[in-house]
């Protein structure tokens, strides 16, 4: 069974930083594409980053380029989004997400993550 | 970037009927690389169609996805209570992926 668990959310001031990680079981991690997707509360989802199965490609919504970097560690088997310079409209439940190509397919929970002073 | 709208906004309907939920994309979606999720609330959205008409693993044969270009359908059959959620399609033919607002389902 395809597992996704996030960590590293929580509370951060405007214009501070966190990583965010994401741990891939039942499955083969180095096979699928990464992601992360992002839902504010109350609102849709939007898609903001993935990465390659072996980190040579990345792609960002351009509201989080150069603030955000996906990265992976296939050893680990895990995958990481550094946000910096945050702002109050990042505030949202961070998913991540695996998939073949492009196609998300397999979702973790999410992780909260809240920019307020 | 591509624009995915869907409509209606919300969907009201009895057990047993059937909703048809619709998502226009602003320019072709190649291949007809468009998926449909189901997000139930408090949960992470699940993949239930993908090439626009390919249901994913262990999807009920009540779901189906029809379309191609610029306009896609999701239809669900025999709506059940456990239906009631939201509905998002998303294109994954081009960066930036984008996700439609979503329609809700409600089951009265």
């Amino acid at each position: 069974e395809v597992q996704l668990e996030e960590s590293g959310g929580g509370l951060v001031q405007p214009g501070g930083s966190l990583r965010l990680s994401c741990a891939g079981t039942g499955f083969t991690f180095s096979g699928h594409w990464m992601n992360w997707v992002r839902q504010a509360p109350g609102r849709g989802l939007e898609w903001v980053a993935n990465i390659k199965q072996d980190g040579s490609e990345k792609y960002y919504t351009d509201s989080v380029k150069g603030r955000f970097t996906i990265t992976r560690d296939n050893a680990e088997k895990s995958a990481f989004l550094q946000m910096n310079s945050l702002r109050a409209e990042d505030t949202a439940v961070y998913y991540c997400a695996s998939g073949w190509g492009w196609l998300i397919e397999n979702w973790g929970q999410g992780t909260l993550v809240t920019v307020s002073s | 970037e591509i624009v995915l709208t869907q409509s209606p906004g919300t969907l009201a309907l009895s057990p047993g009927e059937r909703a048809t939920l619709s998502c226009r994309a602003s320019q072709s979606v190649g291949k007809n690389y468009l998926a449909w999720y189901q997000q139930k609330p408090g949960q992470a959205p699940r993949l239930l169609i993908n090439g626009a008409s390919t249901r994913a693993t262990g999807i009920s044969d009540r779901f189906s996805g029809s379309g191609s270009g610029t306009d896609f359908t999701l239809t669900i059959s025999r709506l059940e209570p456990g239906d009631s959620a939201v509905y998002y399609c998303q294109q994954y033919a081009t960066s930036p992926l984008t996700f439609g607002g979503g329609t809700k389902v409600e089951i009265k």
